[in-house]
């Protein structure tokens, strides 16, 4: 069975320092991964997306890069954190079946 | 992105009915969604529909989707404390992408 990974669980930053969140996911190959950030406990916002190894789409402009060295691992980064980076994220990934399964998340606070 | 809406918050009595609404804009969507989030966890996938259905039941959840209207609705039946948490719609838009709503929190009252 696939399962995915994020770590850390929980993650506290000073402003201006590097981020960097990992992702992996198992039991499946050429999966279509994705990160989101949730701010607030609330709405789902898409910011990165990658079909295949190298292979990166961003929604939208910020602060953040991600990277997918390897098929099945993705990673989220900042050279220099901000307050608003403060949130939840959610890397998730996706094949075949259309369904979308989700990672436990990493909360990040940037103080 | 598509814009995807649901109303911020619900609340109902232990063992009445649910409904949580979402509205959507991407006619050419192929399937829709709806996920649970408790808190501080991740989103747990609980149904999917394919557009070309009206309906899909699954245990205690209805599902409804009027595609003229672009309007998709869960019905949680005999709802439970334990069904108390943040439901999202989603659609899956072209190039694998998915949007989602922002989230509706559900409080069932014992």
């Amino acid at each position: 069975s696939q399962t995915i990974h994020q770590w850390p669980a929980t993650l506290v930053q000073p402003v201006g320092s590097p981020l960097s969140l990992e992702c992996t996911v198992e039991g499946t190959s050429n999966p279509n991964l994705y990160w989101y950030r949730q701010a607030a406990g609330r709405g789902l916002q898409l910011l990165f997306y990658s079909v295949g190894i190298g292979q990166i789409s961003s929604e939208v402009p910020q602060n953040l890069s991600a990277s997918r060295p390897q098929d099945r691992q993705f990673i989220l980064s900042s050279k220099k954190l901000l307050l608003s980076d403060s949130g939840f994220y959610l890397c998730a990934w996706s094949y075949g079946t259309y369904e979308q399964y989700f990672g436990p998340g990493t909360r990040l606070t940037v103080t | 992105g598509e814009d995807v809406e649901q109303s911020l918050f619900l609340s109902v009595r232990e063992g009445d009915s649910s409904v949580i609404n979402c509205t959507y804009t991407d006619s050419s969507s192929t399937y829709l969604y709806w996920y649970k989030q408790e808190p501080g966890a991740g989103l747990q996938l609980l149904t999917y529909i394919f557009s070309n259905m009206d309906m899909k039941q699954d245990q205690r959840l209805t599902v409804l989707l009027n595609k003229k209207d672009k309007h998709l609705s869960l019905r949680i039946a005999d709802t439970q404390t334990g069904d108390s948490a943040i439901y999202f719609c989603a659609e899956m838009g072209t190039g694998n992408q998915f949007y989602f709503g922002t989230g509706t929190s559900l409080t069932v009252i014992p």
